[in-house]
């Protein structure tokens, strides 16, 4: 089936390091979609990309829709201690009305 | 727009009693969702919905039900609660089933 494996699981940085997360699957995707979650509340939408080898920003992230559509990287520039929670990736499965996410990327910004 | 709003924030069952988490969303969106996430862990599709009338089961549907009889809402319905559906669950909403936006959650415990 179509799985996605995120990695890394966790991260432990310092505010100001940049960080790169990425997403990677066996199976093609015509979508790649970026979600926040901070703790206690439910998962916000960052990006989403549709073409392979698009490159997207929202403030200080950047995500990047791989060129063999089996992948999408999540970066982020000069991280402040906000940019805490938990990152997913998910992209629509097969029959288009549901979505596969990964398992998330936890990140943690040590002031 | 308020979004995708959940009912109630918390809720504390004890085993065999039943509840329904309140869904709705004003986006005017064909397709919902219930995901339920366990501690530390990702995102499971419960049930979703491509419209009013039409629902469909996800990955774990066991002990739950669903009804959509308005584009607006989407209930879960929980008949005989159970210690292991202590869980955070979450609604989304979706125009076209791929970017899904998502409510803030209810935190069930069942004791």
């Amino acid at each position: 089936g179509q799985q996605l494996n995120q990695s890394p699981q966790s991260m432990f940085i310092q505010e100001g390091e940049d960080v790169s997360m990425n997403c990677t699957s066996s199976s093609i995707f015509n979508t790649w979609l970026w979600y926040k979650q901070e703790p206690g509340e439910g998962p916000v939408l960052l990006i989403a990309l549709y073409k392979a080898g698009e490159l997207t920003s929202n403030g200080r992230l950047t995500a990047q829709f791989g060129i063999t559509r089996k992948d999408s990287f999540l970066n982020i520039s000069a991280s402040i201690p906000s940019d805490v929670g938990i990152y997913f990736c998910a992209g629509p499965k097969t029959s288009g009305s549901r979505l596969t996410f990964g398992e998330g990327t936890q990140l943690t910004v040590n002031p | 727009n308020a979004g995708v709003t959940q009912t109630p924030k918390f809720r504390i069952l004890k085993i065999g009693q039943s509840m329904t988490l309140q869904c709705t969303q004003d986006m005017n969106h064909n397709y919902m969702y219930w995901y339920r996430q366990d501690p530390g862990m990702g995102l499971k599709l419960i049930y979703y919905s491509v419209g009013a009338g039409i629902t469909d089961k996800g990955e774990v549907p066991n002990g739950y039900n669903v009804s959509r009889s308005t584009t607006e809402d989407f209930p879960l319905r929980l008949e005989l609660a159970a210690p292991s559906q202590t869980s955070v669950y979450f609604c989304a909403s979706s125009y076209k089933g791929r970017e899904q936006y998502f409510g803030p959650g209810t935190r069930l415990t069942v004791t």
